[in-house]
């Protein structure tokens, strides 16, 4: 079946604009996660969901960050006033219960310049 | 707080020869261990993970780890390498609690695997 899909696969902005970058789950799917990988690093995790409510947000860095996953499938990470510090790789991951123990299955992740 | 630290950031090795990876974290409670794959322009895909039970954990494409708990350890092993087995490793660790579906991950081993 089809794995975690992200949308666009690059993004170019300038420093100070505005970004959105979305993540397709494994259907059927409860759990989605973001994490940012910066070059020569490991994932960071930043967010995760259990169904539509962020279950731990600690990982956000300041607040020019926010995620939501309205319906519990879909999710948007929204970048306000782009900092070139942003530019990373951003990834996403779904599991089927959220729970310890569960697979996070990973998307091919989204690549943010900021310019 | 959890952290993982994977000792060597390239390893590289002739074919067919045996290779360890060497991962160490740092987690004051009950852990769950995870080791990941990231092939050039893929996304990171789940190697093995320990849950609890036998500390030797199989996985797949002939790779092992064994949980050492003594020596807060989680090394990857595997006996023979394939040029197919070049890419980046990453090890992880889930400590629960407040950060229950929340991923802490190491910094990555990249191996070469030389003809």
């Amino acid at each position: 079946g089809a794995g975690v899909s992200q949308t666009p696969s690059n993004k170019v902005t300038e420093k100070g604009k505005y970004v959105e970058l979305r993540c397709d789950p494994i259907s059927g799917h409860t759990a989605l996660y973001w994490y940012r990988q910066s070059l020569g690093q490991g994932p960071e995790f930043l967010i995760y969901f259990q169904g539509t409510g962020a279950a731990d947000d600690s990982g956000l860095p300041n607040d020019r960050f926010f995620a939501v996953r309205p319906e519990g499938s879909v999710s948007t990470l929204k970048i306000q006033r782009t900092e070139r510090g942003d530019s990373a790789v951003y990834l996403c991951a779904s599991s089927l219960q959220g729970t310890r123990s569960d697979t996070q299955y990973f998307g091919p992740g989204t690549r943010l310049t900021v310019l | 707080a959890q952290s993982v630290t994977q000792l060597d950031s390239q390893v590289p090795v002739f074919e067919e020869a045996p290779v360890e990876l060497r991962c160490n974290y740092s987690s004051s409670v009950s852990v769950y261990l995870f080791w990941y794959v990231q092939y050039p322009n893929q996304g990171l895909q789940l190697l093995l993970k320990y849950l609890s039970g036998s500390t030797l954990v199989k996985g797949i494409n002939g790779f092992e780890a064994e949980f050492n708990k003594s020596q807060t350890s989680f090394h990857l092993r595997k006996p023979s390498v394939h040029i197919s087995d070049t890419a980046e490793y990453f090890c992880a660790v889930n400590a629960g609690g407040t950060s229950y579906g929340k991923l802490t991950f190491g910094q990555g081993t990249i191996l070469t695997v030389h003809p």
